[in-house]
């Protein structure tokens, strides 16, 4: 089944630094991605969703990639403020099955440091 | 206002006891999920449902049981809680158009 690498698992960065966290999955079929961020103690809200029809997708203050070819997703987080302190996972779906439940990465706990 | 609620909020049972935790979505959607949050797992999916009265196992359903009585409620059972399933448990909703999760606010579950 679907399997999907999330790195790294740890991130710390200083206000206004980019940070990049990157998924790898290994279903051809997955059709849908997912960024969820997640604070401490709280539940998963969602981020961007992306539709493998498209490639870029621009947030507020993020930008989502998407590489069909490699079986990439990343998340890139222009200028990090500290407000983006949060854990954030991505998540895939696919069409094999038709179960509709997301596979999610083992998530990256990001530091953003004043 | 929540649309994925989950109760009880935070429970400690003890080992051998019974746990049943329980989701309530009004976002009318087919799809429920039960997930389990452990520290360095990421979310691993238990059971899930697409129909009322039908539940179908996840990738963990060992030890865990599943409840769909309604289209809006679905509960996650633990016949016989183990210390192994302190755990946060969330229960989220899905359509099957979008493939979106709309998660609950979480139940963080200690066994002793």
């Amino acid at each position: 089944g679907e399997q999907v690498e999330q790195r790294p698992p740890h991130l710390s960065v200083r206000e206004g630094d980019s940070a990049v966290i990157t998924c790898t999955y290994t279903d051809p079929n997955s059709y849908y991605f997912f960024w969820y961020k997640q604070e401490p103690g709280a539940s998963l809200q969602l981020l961007m969703k992306v539709f493998s029809s498209t490639e870029i997708n621009e947030g507020q203050g993020f930008t989502v990639l998407l590489n069909k070819k490699d079986k990439r997703l990343s998340l890139n987080l222009t200028a990090a403020h500290p407000g983006d302190s949060a854990a954030y996972f991505c998540a895939v779906r696919t069409i094999t099955g038709n179960t509709g439940k997301l596979i999610f990465g083992l998530g990256t706990t990001l530091q953003v440091q004043p | 206002e929540a649309a994925v609620t989950q109760s009880p909020r935070s429970k400690v049972a003890v080992t051998g006891g019974k746990v049943t935790l329980s989701c309530h979505q009004t976002n009318n959607h087919d799809y429920m999920y039960w997930y389990r949050q452990d520290t360095g797992h990421g979310l691993r999916l238990i059971h899930y449902s697409y129909v009322a009265d039908s539940t179908e196992k996840g990738d963990i359903p060992d030890g865990y049981k599943a409840s769909r009585p309604s289209q809006e409620n679905f509960s996650l059972i633990l016949e016989l809680a183990s210390l192994s399933q302190t755990a946060v448990y969330f229960c989220a909703s899905g359509g099957q158009s979008t493939g979106q999760l709309y998660f609950g606010e979480g139940s963080k579950l200690t066994v002793l």
